[in-house]
């Protein structure tokens, strides 16, 4: 049972374009959302993070929204470039959870075209 | 800056060895992770300490023990390895509640 579903799987856009990745989640207790990125042969870095009690958060060309009644999150990345092309990982954890542990996603590889 | 060490990138054993996967952390944090990755199921959480010898099973703890006899050292421990345990294994450690996660660089594990 994943508590956190991520969609899609993988993602080819063209450079200059936008990719979107969606995360939805069961667990209402989940207070914490972040974002990671994965290059090939690296572990995962934060990318960027939300809270619950705001529905967009900018970084730069990196993006999250967020719609707690529906319990779903998503990544936008614009303007991508050929160096975004990583997995990313949307998570959740709650601070009340034994140990603050981070719930993933299934993972999302993304391919920007030159 | 912040270092997860793991102590190997790639590891091949046989069936039925037992698999030792160290991790080191140097920036004094509480808690610490074994997440293994696998295609299209991200990374699925192994083990988790919050103190030293202190444990929690995670979603998948069946086939591994972990141990923690220091506060910068976590250890895997596969039991007896097998086939399905093939995969690569990510060690983390986080200062505090629902704050920024930080990875080691991974041991690609493969059992023959």
């Amino acid at each position: 049972q994943q508590q956190v579903k991520q969609s899609p799987q993988s993602l080819i856009v063209q450079k200059g374009g936008i990719s979107i990745i969606n995360c939805a989640y069961e667990n209402t207790a989940f207070d914490y959302f972040p974002w990671y990125q994965q290059f090939p042969g690296k572990g995962p870095a934060l990318l960027i993070a939300i809270r619950p009690d705001v529905s967009e958060k900018k970084e730069g060309r990196f993006t999250i929204s967020f719609n707690k009644s529906a319990k779903q999150f998503s990544l936008h990345i614009m303007d991508s470039q050929p160096g975004d092309s990583a997995t990313y990982f949307c998570a959740a954890s709650s601070i009340k959870a034994a140990g603050n542990k981070l719930t993933f996603g299934g993972g999302t590889r993304v391919l920007v075209k030159p | 800056d912040v270092k997860v060490t793991q102590s190997s990138r790639y590891l091949v054993k046989r069936t039925g060895e037992k698999v030792f996967l160290e991790c080191v952390q140097d920036m004094d944090h509480e808690n610490m992770f074994w997440y293994r990755q696998d295609p299209g199921l991200g990374l699925r959480l192994i083990y988790f300490s919050y103190d030293v010898k202190m444990k929690e099973k995670g979603d998948i703890p069946e086939g591994y023990s972990v141990s923690r006899e220091k506060k910068e050292r976590f250890s895997l421990i596969l039991e007896s390895a097998s086939t399905n345990q093939t995969s690569m294994y990510l060690c983390a450690s986080i200062p505090g509640p629902n704050t920024e996660a930080f990875f080691g660089q991974g041991t690609r594990l493969t059992v023959v």
